[in-house]
């Protein structure tokens, strides 16, 4: 199992962030997709997660209305959107495979996201 | 949110100790606790699931007990590779949280 995301990004205040997350080594539509953030030096925070096989989606109250999870299943890719960024939302964002009891079981490298004008 | 308190913030031990990491949740979650291990730069790595489910791969000395509110991961003799943050997590809400997070240092 892996779950390879895409570069590092540097983006200005206010402008939107599309992080990508492809899956391999097990059956794409079976599990949901995590996305969690960690803050320099801070704990985990947990986005939403996605239903690949469904495409449905489920936020983290906080950032509802800031955050779009979607999933390309051909390419079993899921993406993550960040919009209207602010440097509080710096951070590294993770992808991870749903295992059991809904845990994290197997994690992408991370995706460093700087925000600064 | 169900918030999860998690203790001690940070602990010092030494090799071949036993330590025991708390964690408690704001309502009655079940069995739904996770615990991760976390090193510096690395993402996080899944220990116990269900509370006292190891993970596969995972070595024997990591212990997950609790039910209900409170649980607890307990590492017994500690290795040089131990040395870590350590995160519990819940799941009994879609909506997931992590405790505050347990540095365990040399």
């Amino acid at each position: 199992v892996h779950l390879v995301q895409s570069g590092a990004e540097m983006k200005k205040p206010g402008a939107s962030v599309k992080v990508s997350c492809k899956s391999s080594g097990y059956t794409f539509s079976d599990y949901y997709v995590h996305w969690v953030r960690q803050a320099p030096g801070q704990g985990l925070e947990w986005l939403g997660r996605i239903d690949p096989k469904s495409g449905g989606t489920n936020y983290a109250q906080k950032f509802q209305g800031r955050v779009t999870m979607t999933r390309d299943t051909p390419t079993t890719t899921t993406y993550m959107e960040l919009s209207r960024l602010g440097s509080d939302d710096a951070a590294v964002y993770y992808c991870a495979k749903s295992g059991s009891h809904d845990s994290s079981d197997y994690w992408g490298q991370g995706t460093l996201v700087t925000v600064s004008s | 949110d169900i918030q999860m308190t998690q203790s001690p913030s940070s602990v010092s031990a030494s090799l071949g100790d036993r330590v025991m990491i708390s964690c408690r949740a704001s309502q009655t979650i079940d069995n739904s606790v996770n615990w991760y291990q976390q090193k510096p730069g690395k993402a996080p790595k899944l220990l116990i699931y269900g509370a006292t489910n190891l993970q596969s791969g995972v070595p024997s000395g990591f212990f997950g007990s609790g039910s209900g509110t409170d649980f607890a991961l307990t590492i017994t003799n500690l290795q040089p590779e131990d040395f870590a943050t350590y995160y519990c997590q819940q799941t009994y809400s879609i909506s997931q949280t992590f405790g505050q997070g347990t540095k365990v240092e040399i």
